[in-house]
């Protein structure tokens, strides 16, 4: 059973400064999604990572793939208000099923 | 807009009634899915569809049953609802990869419709 970690599960940024998000997943896979959800919204894809070393960026925020280290980041860079949402990482299990992390509650204050 | 609708948006019911949830899509992929979100668990997956009358379990698919007799809707039934599948629904689709385009491999970007608040009293 593939198992999705994420950390850490609350965090609170302080505007302006630099915040990295973890995704550390059980077995092996080289397909890694994003999303974001705001109170009360849907989920909405965010970056596609499909392979190692895969990089993407948009806006203040980077997300990466280690395939060999099961791991995925999400990088903020400069925080600003309008990024408090909730993060989730799903990691694909290659039988068109993903597995979700908990999700990571990010709060922005001045 | 992925051109998926869930209905009801919000329901109550009472504890051993039977509620049926509707997804539709307007994209005509073949991949479909279910998933229940409560707090500290993401998304847990409960069915899955893979085509018309192809459909699989989740891992959490205790309780519910689903059905897709056509392409572009796929029901959620619980067939006697509990307090403990009071949450929050959401229905998915993933359109078909770029697979083999310039290498890329198969993936599996899911696209989630706008969610169902379920609660059982």
């Amino acid at each position: 059973e593939l198992k999705v970690e994420q950390n850490p599960l609350f965090l609170s940024m302080q505007e302006g400064k630099n915040y990295t998000i973890y995704c550390n997943y059980s077995t092996t896979s080289d397909r890694l999604y994003w999303y974001r959800q705001d109170p009360g919204k849907s989920l909405e894809s965010l970056f596609v990572l499909l392979s190692n070393g895969a990089v993407k960026q948009e806006g203040r925020l980077m997300a990466s793939l280690d395939t060999k280290a099961r791991l995925s980041t999400l990088h903020i860079t400069a925080a600003v208000h309008d990024l408090s949402a909730t993060y989730f990482c799903a990691v694909d299990s290659n039988d068109y099923k993903l597995s979700f992390g908990a999700g990571t509650t990010v709060t922005v204050r001045a | 807009d992925a051109g998926i609708t869930q209905s009801p948006r919000h329901k109550v019911t009472e504890t051993g009634t039977p509620v049926t949830l509707r997804c539709h899509q307007t994209e005509n992929h073949r991949y479909m899915y279910w998933y229940r979100q409560d707090p500290g668990h993401g998304l847990r997956l409960i069915h899955y569809s893979y085509g018309v009358k192809d459909t699989d379990k989740g891992e959490v698919s205790d309780g519910y049953s689903v059905s897709r007799s056509k392409t572009e809707d796929f029901l959620l039934t619980l067939e006697s609802a509990t307090s403990s599948q009071t949450s929050v629904y959401f229905c998915a689709i993933s359109p078909p990869s770029l697979a083999g385009a310039q290498g890329t491999p198969h993936y599996n970007e899911q696209f989630f419709g706008p969610g169902t608040r379920l609660t059982v009293l």
